[in-house]
């Protein structure tokens, strides 16, 4: 089945450092990928929409030059998150969508703990 | 908000009981798919149901879709203490998947 991978799975990073966080679909072309974020106890929300070799599409009050997403390939989507403050500690998770599978395919997620 | 509601917010039951968890939504949808979530891990596909789809099976899962309530729920039959977890249901409007709020279910052994 479809498999995305997702990198790291945990990090730790100083405040005002930028982290990347990588989403790669395994066996499959992934047209649109999709970044979420959850803080604890809460549900996802979306934060964009990438589209390979577009621009991203950002949520209402995503902040489009903190969280720098790009979508190079049709493989792989990446989410950076820049000057990172502690309240940018979350769990990111990507999903991504094939060029002709029905569903989307969910990474594993990343722990972003900013101290 | 763009965010579906799921009720109850939390659910405690003994082992071998059922578990129902209730979405409901507000725009129209392609289809819907609950998941489920252990604390701090990532997201575990359970079933996905088609919007011209009323009931579907899966183990000792079942889950109903009310297209003109704009509703699901998902029920859980004998539930287990592993299926303590934090539920989802996602549904897909306009290529792209919301979530609800979540139901966190702990099953007492």
């Amino acid at each position: 089945g479809a498999v995305v991978s997702q990198h790291p799975s945990r990090v730790i990073c100083k405040s005002g450092t930028s982290v990347k966080i990588e989403c790669r679909s395994l066996d499959f072309q992934a047209t649109t990928m999709f970044w979420y974020r959850q803080f604890p106890k809460k549900s996802l929300m979306l934060m964009a929409t990438s589209n390979e070799g577009s621009k991203a599409t950002y949520e209402q009050g995503v902040e489009k030059d903190k969280f720098l997403i790009n979508h190079a390939s049709l493989t792989l989507s990446t989410l950076t998150v820049t000057s990172a403050h502690p309240e940018d500690s979350s769990f990111y998770i990507c999903s991504a969508r094939g060029i002709r599978l029905y569903g989307y395919t969910f990474g594993s997620g990343t722990r972003l703990t900013v101290v | 908000s763009q965010q579906g509601e799921e009720d109850p917010q939390a659910l405690s039951i003994q082992e071998g009981e059922n578990a129902t968890m209730n979405c409901s939504y507000k725009t129209s949808i392609n289809n819907l798919q609950w998941y489920r979530q252990n604390s701090g891990r990532g997201l575990v596909h359970l079933i996905l149901i088609r919007s011209n789809e009323r009931e579907k099976h899966s183990g000792r899962l079942r889950v109903t879709l009310d297209t003109s309530k704009k509703s699901s729920s998902l029920l859980i039959t004998a539930s287990r203490a592993a299926d303590t977890a934090s539920y989802f249901c996602a549904t897909e409007g306009t290529y792209k998947y919301i979530f609800g709020t979540g139901t966190r279910l702990k099953v007492l052994a």
